[in-house]
């Protein structure tokens, strides 16, 4: 069984750091795309992240870019998200996705984890 | 980076009306175009792929279709459990996009 499992999230000040890891169990991790999807309190779905399955290529919302890093451990079947100088608009559920071989889309989802950044 | 719009925000329906959600992309996104349903408190579920490709264990009064940039997501005869939010997003680029989701509520 396919499962992804989030943690790390929790209460963060505006401006701190936070590491959120996601455990990937039932599938071999290291053939897929891997992704971060968020969803702020009342709104929408929000595409964050996602990383090759090699590593080897990264990208990112406009948003985030040069403070959120993506990274994953293909040994360790773990999903990353470092996230730094964070704002209160980062404030949000966390879902770690896994993308379906062909065509991109999120095939499984985890449940997510909230963060929550405080002013 | 390609910008995702659904129409309407939201729509307020009985069981058994049929259901239209329009998603359009502000570029050509040829047919990546992937449906989601979710419910409150839980994570989204893919519909469609695709374009028009059902998912395996969804329900085949959920159709969709449509490329390039307008696509079009069907419920032929609304059911108690499809009231929910849908969104759509494109997978044609690497930085993938959402639609600001349609809320389907109970009239």
């Amino acid at each position: 069984e396919v499962q992804l499992v989030e943690s790390g999230g929790g209460l963060v000040q505006r401006g701190g750091s936070l590491r959120l890891s996601c455990a990937a169990s039932g599938f071999t991790f290291s053939n897929y795309w891997m992704s971060w999807v968020r969803q702020a309190p009342g709104t929408g779905l929000e595409w964050v992240a996602n990383i090759r399955q090699d590593g080897s290529e990264k990208y990112y919302v406009d948003s985030v870019k040069g403070r959120f890093t993506i990274s994953r451990d293909n040994a360790k079947n773990s999903l990353s998200l470092q996230m730094n100088s964070l704002r209160a608009e980062d404030t949000a559920v966390y879902y770690c996705a896994r993308e379906a071989i062909y065509g991109g889309y999120v095939d499984f989802w985890g449940r997510g984890t909230l963060v929550t950044v405080s002013s | 980076d390609i910008q995702m719009t659904q129409s309407p925000s939201s729509l307020s329906a009985s069981v058994g009306d049929r259901v239209t959600i329009t998603c359009r992309a502000s570029q050509s996104i040829r047919n990546y175009l992937n449906w989601y349903q979710q419910k409150p408190g839980k994570a989204p579920k893919v519909l469609i792929f695709g374009a028009s490709t059902l998912q395996s264990g969804v329900p085949s009064r959920f159709s969709g279709s449509g490329s390039g940039t307008a696509f079009t997501l069907t419920i032929s005869s609304l059911q108690p459990e499809d009231f929910a939010t849908y969104y759509c997003q494109q997978s044609y680029t690497t930085t993938r996009t959402f639609g600001q989701g349609t809320k389907v509520e109970f009239k």
